[in-house]
């Protein structure tokens, strides 16, 4: 099983802050690697796949990067509505799918 | 629109079993694979299950393998998750979730929570 590793567990920043988010895999995936934000209350949202793709919809300020096994989530400028649990997840070689543990993005 | 709606939650004594339904709209149903993903309480998410367009793939985890069936109705629009030997470490949010790629979730739906409790 593949072993997705999240740091830093929770980012405290400010509204127009950058945010960078790391996800390392436990083996090589490729680029086969998700991110996706988690608000209270409401369904999760996928924001990156293929480790670099912008989902439909999500707005320019997130980008990913990465391949092997150190990927990239980043925020160019955060918004309020971005404050958020972010995960990623994997779809190499599964089952099963797992997903990292988590970062909170939180408002400083 | 792109539409999930999960059912079927509830509080249940561990041992017992629960049906939880997944309604979809707004797509071409029988075209996409269906996963479900869960998350306990102050955990995190972990997925569950998928079962393919026609119904002849499915996988699920370790956590759940022999204790959960996953199915779906293609005429109705619906997938189905058979929760058997529910255990108290089966308390979590249930989400569905369409497949994008055989293995990415786009879109989910909003949760059915299920309480497994004595």
């Amino acid at each position: 099983e593949i072993v997705l590793t999240q740091s830093p567990a929770t980012l405290s920043l400010s509204p127009g802050e950058r945010a960078t988010l790391s996800c390392r895999a436990s083996q090589s995936i490729s680029n086969y690697l998700a991110w996706y934000q988690h608000r209270p209350g409401q369904a999760p949202r996928l924001l990156i796949y293929d480790a670099s793709n912008r989902a439909t919809a999500i707005p320019a300020r997130f980008s990913g990067s990465g391949s092997g096994t150190d990927f990239t989530l980043t925020i160019s400028s955060l918004e309020p509505e971005d404050f958020a649990v972010y995960y990623c997840q994997h779809r190499s070689n599964w089952p099963p799918l797992t997903f990292g543990g988590g970062t909170k993005v939180e408002i400083k | 629109q792109m539409h999930l709606v999960e059912s079927g939650g509830g509080v249940v004594q561990p041992g017992r079993s629960l049906r939880l339904s997944c309604a979809a709209s707004g797509f071409a149903f029988s075209t996409y694979a269906i996963h479900w993903v869960r998350q306990a309480p102050g955990k995190g998410l972990e997925w569950v299950a998928v079962i393919s367009t026609d119904g002849s793939i499915k996988h699920y985890a370790d956590s759940v393998r022999g204790r959960f069936t996953i199915s779906r109705d293609n005429s109705h629009n619906m997938v189905y998750l058979q929760m058997n030997s529910l255990r108290t470490d089966d308390t979590a949010l249930y989400y569905c979730a369409r497949d994008k790629a055989w293995g990415w979730f786009d879109p989910w739906g909003q949760g059915t929570l299920v309480t497994v409790s004595s």
